[in-house]
């Protein structure tokens, strides 16, 4: 099975730029990658999804080398309110077996 | 989410009784999954379903059994509960491969 490997915590500043870097050695051809955003007592929320490259949405970017082992979710000028775990997600078995792994604590300073 | 609702939202249970927690979705998704979550960790899959009528287990099923008789519902049934069942369960619907999954507000379950 695809595992995911990511920083335990990591602290910033509101205004940075975050970068969570996430390693997927055992990815499979098929294997989408996917980041989740987890709130105290509430359900993980989907961020982005991407294949390979650079994916970008309203919310955040998505960067994926071309050997895909592993994936770099960015988000820009973070605030007070993207204090949160961010999980990254890779599809196992066609995808449908999801497997998360413990996640990245993110804190945010003002 | 508004697409998926779980019944109940805490419960608090002795060890040995049974329950059921229902995980609904209006959304018409085919894959449901049941995932616990403990202190501080990640969430882990307890069961799946690929589409009515089918279940499979994933990364932690002992203990646990699920039932799919309708589309829109997920089973998840505690048969003889144990305190380290003690968890948030968390239910999630997708279309399936590579599709963005939408999660539940969570169960909260105490066993004692």
């Amino acid at each position: 099975l695809a595992k995911t490997t990511q920083p335990i915590s990591m602290d910033s500043y509101e205004g940075q730029e975050v970068n969570i870097t996430c390693s997927h050695n055992n990815i499979a051809t098929n294997d989408y990658i996917t980041w989740y955003q987890q709130f105290p007592s509430q359900g993980p929320r989907f961020i982005i999804q991407g294949y390979k490259t650079k994916v970008t949405n309203e919310v955040a970017s998505l960067f994926i080398p071309a050997d895909r082992k592993s994936s770099t979710l960015s988000l820009p000028r973070v605030s007070l309110s993207d204090t949160a775990v961010y999980y990254c997600l890779v599809g196992v078995d066609g995808g449908f077996k999801t497997i998360f792994g413990a996640g990245t604590r993110l804190f945010v300073k003002a | 989410n508004a697409g998926v609702t779980q019944t109940p939202k805490f419960r608090v249970l002795k060890t040995g009784q049974s329950m059921t927690l229902l995980c609904a979705q209006d959304m018409n998704h085919e894959y449901m999954y049941w995932y616990r979550q403990d202190p501080g960790m990640g969430l882990r899959l307890i069961h799946y379903s690929v589409g009515e009528g089918t279940t499979a287990k994933g990364e932690v099923p002992d203990g646990y059994n699920v039932s799919r008789l309708k589309k829109q519902n997920f089973l998840l049934g505690l048969e003889s509960a144990a305190p380290s069942q003690t968890s948030v369960y968390f239910c999630a619907v997708n279309e399936g491969v590579g599709t963005e999954a939408f999660f539940g507000q969570g169960t909260r379950l105490t066993v004692v």
